[in-house]
C-alpha cells in the first residue's frame, strides 16, 4: 500500500491564480481530512469528508473548496490565492473502529503564494 | 482558544538525557489522545491513550495519560541525534466532527551530539 499520496510536493502561486492540491489513499479508508499547518504552529482543519458525497467546513475553510466523489481522492482547490495561504498542507484518511481514531498523514505540500 | 496546550514550545538537550513533555487540553467529551513525531514531514503515529494511569511504551518511549488532571506527558529516555523532532498531541472528544482531532502547537524537541 502506498498509503497516502499528495502531489504537487512544491508549489509557487501568484496572488489570484488558483490550483488544486491533489491527495490519494490507497487504504478504503472513509474519512478524509485537509490540514494546514504554518510555522511554529499545530495543525488546523481546513475541510473533511466521512465517505464519497460528504464535506464539511472545519476550523479554517475560508478561501478553499472540496469535493469527495471517490473513496480514494479528496482534492483541495485554492481559488484565488491569497499571501495568507502560504503554507504546508497534509491530507490524512483515517477508517475510526471504535474508539481508534489514528489518522494517516500524506507526505505534505509546501505552498507559497507570492 | 487553545483546546491542547503544549509545553515547552522548545528543547534543546544532550545526547542521553531524558526528556518530558507535557500536554494539557480541554475537551467536552473526551475520547483519546494522541501523540506523533513529526520530522520535516508528515506526522507518523506514536501512541494513543485511552484510559487514565495506564502507560503505553514503545522502546525508549513513554506516555502516560491523566484523566482526572486533563494531561498527558512524553517520556524519552537516553535520547538520541534521531530523536530531534517535532512532537505533536492531539485529542478526540466525543462531541467534535466524527474522527477529528485538536492539535497543540508541538515542543520542538533538538538532541545535540
Amino acid at each position: 500500500n502506498a498509503g497516502v499520496t499528495q502531489t504537487p510536493k512544491f508549489r509557487i502561486l501568484k496572488i489570484g491564480q488558483s490550483m488544486t492540491l491533489q491527495c490519494t489513499q490507497d487504504m478504503n479508508h472513509n474519512y478524509m481530512y485537509w490540514y494546514r499547518q504554518d510555522p511554529g504552529m499545530g495543525l488546523k482543519l481546513i475541510y473533511y469528508s466521512v465517505g464519497a458525497g460528504i464535506t464539511d467546513k472545519g476550523e479554517v475553510p475560508n478561501g478553499y473548496n472540496v469535493s469527495r466523489s471517490t473513496t480514494e481522492d479528496f482534492p483541495l482547490r485554492l481559488e484565488l490565492a491569497a499571501p495568507s495561504q502560504t503554507s504546508v498542507y497534509f491530507c490524512a484518511s483515517t477508517n475510526p473502529q471504535g474508539a481508534l481514531y489514528e489518522q494517516y498523514f500524506g507526505p505534505g505540500t509546501r505552498l507559497t503564494v507570492t | 482558544e487553545d483546546k491542547v496546550v503544549q509545553s515547552p514550545l522548545s528543547l534543546v538537550v544532550h545526547e542521553g538525557d531524558t526528556v518530558t513533555l507535557n500536554c494539557s487540553y480541554e475537551v467536552t467529551n473526551f475520547r483519546s489522545l494522541l501523540w506523533y513525531k513529526q520530522e520535516k514531514k508528515a506526522p507518523t503515529f506514536l501512541f494513543m491513550l485511552t484510559s487514565s494511569g495506564i502507560e503505553k511504551k514503545s522502546g525508549r518511549l513513554s506516555s502516560i495519560l491523566d484523566k482526572k488532571e486533563l494531561f498527558s506527558i512524553l517520556n524519552i529516555t537516553a535520547t538520541q541525534t534521531g530523536d530531534s523532532a517535532v512532537y505533536l498531541c492531539a485529542t478526540h472528544d466525543r462531541g467534535s466532527t466524527l474522527g477529528r482531532l485538536y492539535f497543540g502547537r508541538g515542543t520542538q524537541l533538538t538532541v545535540w551530539p
